[in-house]
């Protein structure tokens, strides 16, 4: 069965510094995978996906994300982090099973002045 | 086009009541999937509609039930309602429910079982 594990519940970091959020997955097949954002009181966002080619995918607001086969690894990244970057962040792989995304259990990214 | 629109954004309800949510996907859309939200467990997938028939379904109990209508928009109902129930109810939409395809998510139905 595939999963997603986050390896970190909570990230602090100052603003204008680096981040990573860290997200494995196990699956024997090949993956599709995404990293979705939500805002408080707020549903989720695509940040962005990986389905194939270029193993490295970038979003409009500066965030990037690493597809590492052999490490079954997506990590998020961003080089500068802003306020408004505060909020919690979904890795998650789709299933082979239609309309169906497996989550990992989210990072809180808490960017603080 | 409009996104994802879930009603009603929020609902009280108490034990052993039964409710139903309501989630109009995006025009063009007609895989509408289902997700619970909980700080406990995450995002759990509950299952999804495709032209009108469940083509899949998670791990939960029969007393969460739904079903699609005719214009892409779908129900979720809860029966006989546990305080473990209580969660954001999440309501995603794409094209076709593809594995490839993104996801696009309303704001989400907060229910609270008293």
């Amino acid at each position: 069965a595939q999963s997603v594990t986050q390896l970190d519940s909570q990230v602090p970091v100052f603003e204008e510094a680096p981040v990573e959020l860290r997200c494995n997955y196990s699956s024997s097949v090949s993956v599709y995978l995404f990293w979705y954002v939500q805002y408080p009181n707020q549903g989720l966002q695509l940040l962005l996906k990986y389905l194939s080619g270029s193993t490295l995918v970038e979003s409009i607001n500066g965030f990037e994300a690493e597809f590492n086969k052999s490490q079954t690894s997506f990590h998020l990244r961003k080089p500068s982090v802003h306020i408004s970057d505060t909020a919690e962040y979904f890795c998650a792989v789709s299933d082979l099973w239609r309309g169906k995304l497996i989550f990992g259990q989210g990072t809180t990214l808490q960017v603080k002045p | 086009k409009a996104g994802v629109t879930q009603t009603p954004r929020y609902l009280i309800k108490t034990r052993g009541q039964q409710v139903t949510l309501s989630c109009s996907p995006i025009s063009g859309h007609r895989s509408v999937s289902w997700y619970q939200q909980t700080p406990g467990q995450g995002l759990q997938f509950l299952f999804e509609y495709f032209s009108e028939t469940q083509r899949n379904k998670g791990n939960f109990p029969g007393r969460f039930s739904g079903r699609q209508f005719s214009n892409s928009r779908s129900e979720m109902n809860v029966s006989t309602l546990e305080l473990g129930d209580s969660a954001l109810y999440l309501c995603a939409s794409s094209l076709e429910g593809l594995p490839q395809e993104t996801q696009y998510f309303g704001p989400g139905t907060r229910l609270l079982v008293l």
